[in-house]
C-alpha cells in the first residue's frame, strides 16, 4: 500500500499569509494526487486533482504542484474562510490512501 | 445540481449489521464510479471502497480493514449506491460519506461528497 505523509499536521497562520502544505508518498505516484478541504462538521470538498488542476469554482489562491513522491498545496493569501483541515489522497492504486491531514488555525 | 444524500446510519451492537444508502441526483448516475469514505470521530479520512460503473462490470474494490465484511452494490435504476456492513466492530464507528467519482486522464477522482451518515458501533 502507498503511504502518504502530510506535514505539518498543524499550522497556525494569519489572514494574508502564504501557506504551504506538503504531502509525501512512500512510492512514486506520478500526478495521481488530489487535495481536499474540510471545515468542521462538514463534508470534504475537492480543491485540486491531478496534482495541479484546480476544481471548478475553487478560488485561484489555491494551487497544487509536484509529481512522483512530493507534492505541495499552496494558499497564496490565507482568507478567513480557509481555516480548515486539508487532506491529500492518492488515486494511483488501491487502497486509495489519504494523508493524515493538516489543520490550519488562526494565529 | 449534483446531490448525494446518505441514510441508514445509527447505533448497532458489535457483531451486528447495517445497510447504508446513498441517493444521487443531478447527474447521469450510471456512468460514474462511486466511493465510500469514512471518518472516525476526531480522526482523518479513510477510504472504504469503490463501485465501478456498468461499463466496467460493476466491479468493486475494498480497503483491507473492511474486505470480507462490507459489500458495495448499486442500483442504477434507483440512482443509488449501498454499503452493506456486517460483523461490525467498535472501530467501524465513523461518519460514512459517499462520493461521486469523475473521469479525468483515465482516472476517477472523487469530486462530490454527500453530507455523511453516522454509524456508531457500541454495546
Amino acid at each position: 500500500d502507498i503511504q502518504l505523509t502530510q506535514s505539518p499536521s498543524f499550522l497556525s497562520a494569519s489572514v494574508g499569509d502564504r501557506v504551504t502544505i506538503t504531502c509525501r508518498a512512500s512510492q512514486g505516484i506520478s500526478t495521481y494526487l488530489a487535495w481536499y478541504q474540510q471545515k468542521s462538521g462538514k463534508a470534504p470538498k475537492l480543491l485540486i486533482y491531478a496534482a495541479s488542476t484546480l476544481q471548478s469554482g475553487v478560488p485561484s489562491r489555491f494551487s497544487g504542484s509536484g509529481s512522483g513522491t512530493e507534492f505541495t498545496l499552496t494558499i497564496s493569501s490565507l482568507q478567513p474562510e480557509d481555516f480548515a483541515s486539508y487532506y491529500c489522497q492518492e488515486i494511483k492504486s488501491y487502497p486509495l490512501t489519504f494523508g493524515g491531514g493538516t489543520k490550519v488555525e488562526i494565529k | 445540481e449534483v446531490q448525494l444524500v446518505e441514510s441508514g446510519g445509527g447505533l448497532v451492537q458489535p457483531g451486528g449489521s447495517l445497510r447504508l444508502s446513498c441517493a444521487a441526483s443531478g447527474f447521469t448516475f450510471s456512468g460514474y464510479y462511486m466511493d465510500w469514505v469514512r471518518q472516525a470521530p476526531g480522526k482523518g479520512l479513510e477510504w472504504v471502497g469503490r463501485s465501478r460503473n456498468k461499463a466496467n462490470s460493476y466491479t468493486t474494490e475494498y480497503a483491507a480493514s473492511v474486505n470480507g465484511r462490507f459489500t458495495i452494490s448499486r442500483d442504477d435504476s434507483k440512482n443509488s449506491v449501498y454499503l452493506q456492513m456486517n460483523s461490525l466492530k467498535t472501530e467501524d464507528t465513523a461518519v460514512y460519506y459517499c462520493t461521486r467519482d469523475h473521469l479525468y486522464s483515465d482516472v476517477y477522482w472523487p469530486d462530490y461528497w454527500g453530507q455523511g451518515t453516522l454509524v456508531t458501533v457500541s454495546s
